[in-house]
């Protein structure tokens, strides 16, 4: 039972465009939503996060969008880097149950320079 | 800064065997995390500790234990190895085991059961 869908197993964008990497989420209970970003042969590392209480967290060239009434969020990076290139995680968690945080299964970017 | 350590870097264990694996932080983290990644699945939690002496199970802890001995060290350890735990296995820490603190990650383990 995935609660937190990533549909989109890899995505290819053009350097200079903007990347949207998008997440889907079942369980109303999530209120706390982050993204991590993958290199291949290192663990993931934190990028941005978003509480349910906003919809928009901008930080840089990224900015993560949430619809609560939807259970969508999306990540988007502008403008797009080659080093951007990697896998990006989308994470979910409820405040009330802080170890259960759900993972969504990845979607690989690749920047073209 | 090391942050996370994790030993080993990969392992082939035939099916039947033990195996501890092992994580340390210096970062003075409180909670701490064992993670299995799957391809399709995404990270899957497998035991969590919330402060020293404390341990707590995960979405998929069958086949897996854990102790946390000290703030600094959570070994897991796969009593005896069955082929679906082959699998790249991420321990994290956080300052404190809130949903809404980011996790810094090693950099995995690569088990391979035969």
């Amino acid at each position: 039972d995935q609660q937190v869908k990533q549909n989109s197993p890899s995505l290819s964008v053009q350097e200079g465009r903007i990347s949207i990497l998008n997440c889907d989420y079942t369980n109303s209970m999530f209120d706390y939503f982050l993204w991590y970003k993958k290199y291949p042969a290192e663990g993931p590392t934190f990028l941005i996060s978003i509480s349910s209480i906003k919809d928009k967290n901008e930080d840089g060239r990224f900015t993560v969008f949430l619809n609560k009434s939807a259970k969508h969020l999306s990540l988007h990076i502008v403008p797009s880097q080659p080093g951007d290139s990697a896998v990006y995680f989308c994470a979910a968690s409820a405040l009330y149950n802080n170890n259960d945080m759900r993972f969504g299964a990845g979607t690989r970017l690749t920047v073209k320079p | 800064t090391a942050g996370i350590t994790q030993a080993p870097t990969s392992q082939i264990l035939a099916a039947g065997r033990s195996m501890t694996l092992r994580c340390t932080q210096d970062m003075r983290h409180n909670a701490m995390y064992w993670y299995r990644q799957d391809l399709g699945l995404g990270l899957r939690l497998i035991h969590y500790s919330n402060t020293a002496g404390t341990t707590g199970k995960g979405e998929v802890p069958d086949g897996y234990s854990v102790s946390r001995a000290n703030t600094d060290d959570f070994p897991l350890t796969l009593a005896s190895a069955v082929p679906s735990q082959t699998s790249v296995y991420f321990c994290a820490s956080s300052a404190e085991g809130h949903g809404n603190q980011p996790q810094h990650f090693g950099d995995g383990t690569r088990l391979s059961i035969l």
